[in-house]
């Protein structure tokens, strides 16, 4: 079946370090695809979005990057601090307003 | 605005048990949804509206029931609770297609 997934289901930094989190999806048609970040006992928070026309995008120290060919999706965080440990999860936009969220990679931020 | 709110925070519920987990939203979005997270997991869609009286199935509709009265409140039914239901739900509007999902604080629930 179509999927949303995580290539890493944990990721430790080290404070100021840049971060990689990658995602690969399986449905060629999705169009809009967003990262959200999750702290403990916290519902999803938005990141970043990108859609399907674009390759890139950045926001405030976040940066992600679409590679349609093979179907892959990164979130990538500048100078990593404490504050961004959380678990990061990517959604693809499936359909009529359904997002297909991916499993999560925690992010471990020591100083 | 006080955005997506959810009641309860917090419940127990023995197996048959029956219960309503609430919703609400104060940013007139039209758009809904109920999401479930199990322990290290992602979201999975229960059920959304498009629009007040308007509902249709998500990913995992069984076992939950919603309706949608008015704009402001999308309440999530559980008629017969089963350990399988244990996890934690959250509510999510949009104001329209593709624009940021603002999500609840979420309801944790175990069923015993």
């Amino acid at each position: 079946g179509e999927s949303v997934g995580l290539h890493l289901p944990t990721l430790s930094v080290q404070e100021g370090d840049n971060s990689i989190i990658n995602c690969a999806y399986s449905n060629s048609a999705s169009d809009y695809f967003i990262w959200y970040k999750q702290e403990s006992g916290k519902g999803p928070q938005f990141i970043i979005d990108i859609r399907s026309n674009m390759d890139k995008r950045q926001g405030q120290r976040v940066t992600v990057l679409l590679n349609k060919t093979v179907k892959h999706l990164s979130l990538q965080i500048a100078a990593t601090q404490p504050g961004d440990s959380a678990v990061y999860f990517c959604a693809e936009f499936k359909g009529f307003q359904k997002l297909v969220f991916g499993t999560g990679t925690r992010l471990l931020v020591s100083p | 605005n006080a955005g997506v709110t959810q009641t309860p925070k917090f419940r127990i519920l023995k197996i048959g048990q029956s219960m309503t987990l609430q919703c609400t939203q104060d940013m007139n979005h039209n758009y809904m949804y109920w999401y479930r997270q199990d322990p290290g997991m992602g979201l999975k869609l229960i059920y959304y509206s498009v629009g007040a009286g308007i509902t249709d199935k998500g990913e995992v509709p069984n076992g939950y029931n919603v309706s949608r009265s008015t704009t402001e409140d999308f309440p999530l039914r559980l008629e017969l609770a089963a350990p399988s239901q244990t996890s934690v739900y959250f509510c999510a509007s949009i104001w329209d297609l593709k624009e940021t999902q603002y999500f609840g604080p979420g309801t944790r629930l175990l069923v015993l």
